[in-house]
């Protein structure tokens, strides 16, 4: 069965530190991997990752897969409080179904 | 414009109302999608439609009716709900399923659902 396991759970942290935050999926005929940030309403979209070994980077955040490994890690410099979120992982195999991760909820304190 | 929009934001419906909801992309998107997500849990896929034909239905209750007018709308129709289908419910939209392609979903804001 597939799968996506994030870690940790749940992470607080303060102003200014850096974060890396983890996903590792099970799934079948994978096709790429899919970061999304969710606050109080619909899951924006983060950044998706289909090669390995190639890093996305989006100002403070970064991300990179491992193919081989099967996991991601999603990074976040320089922490403020409007970082606080779920931060979801999600894998799609060869239907454009996403199997999400249980999600990474970060308290960013000032 | 990656935008998903979806109405209402919140609804409230007895177990024996009849209600939909609603969702929109013009994003030029021939694949869209509804989701189920609980407080604290991810979200869930109940149905993917392709080129306004439904491709996925995650053995969702008949309660529960999709329908994909055409290639910008897709409804979900609600009837004699229960009250633990009270959830967030959110639509998606990405470009086409092709073999080999993958593309990234964007989310709408959702519709509360609330059964009583």
């Amino acid at each position: 069965e597939d799968k996506v396991v994030q870690s940790p759970l749940s992470l607080v942290v303060h102003e200014g530190d850096t974060v890396t935050l983890n996903c590792s999926y099970e799934v079948t005929n994978f096709r790429s991997l899919l970061w999304y940030k969710q606050e109080k309403k619909a899951p924006t979209f983060l950044f998706m990752l289909t090669s390995s070994g190639i890093e996305k980077k989006s100002g403070r955040l970064s991300s990179i897969l491992d193919k081989k490994e099967l996991f991601s890690i999603l990074n976040i410099t320089a922490t403020q409080t409007g970082d606080s979120a779920v931060y979801l992982c999600a894998g799609r195999g060869a239907t454009n179904k996403l199997i999400f991760g249980t999600g990474t909820l970060l308290a960013v304190q000032p | 414009d990656t935008e998903v929009t979806q109405t209402p934001k919140h609804l409230v419906m007895g177990m024996t109302n009849k209600k939909s909801l609603k969702c929109e992309q013009h994003m030029g998107h021939r694949a869209m999608y509804w989701y189920k997500q609980k407080a604290k849990k991810p979200p869930e896929l109940m149905f993917v439609y392709s080129y306004e034909k439904l491709s996925i239905n995650e053995s969702v209750p008949s309660r529960f009716s999709p329908e994909c007018p055409n290639s910008s709308l897709l409804n979900l129709h609600l009837h004699a709900l229960q009250p633990e289908d009270s959830a967030l419910y959110l639509c998606a939209s990405s470009h086409s399923l092709g073999s080999g392609e993958t593309y990234e979903q964007y989310f709408g804001p959702g519709t509360r659902l609330t059964v009583t």
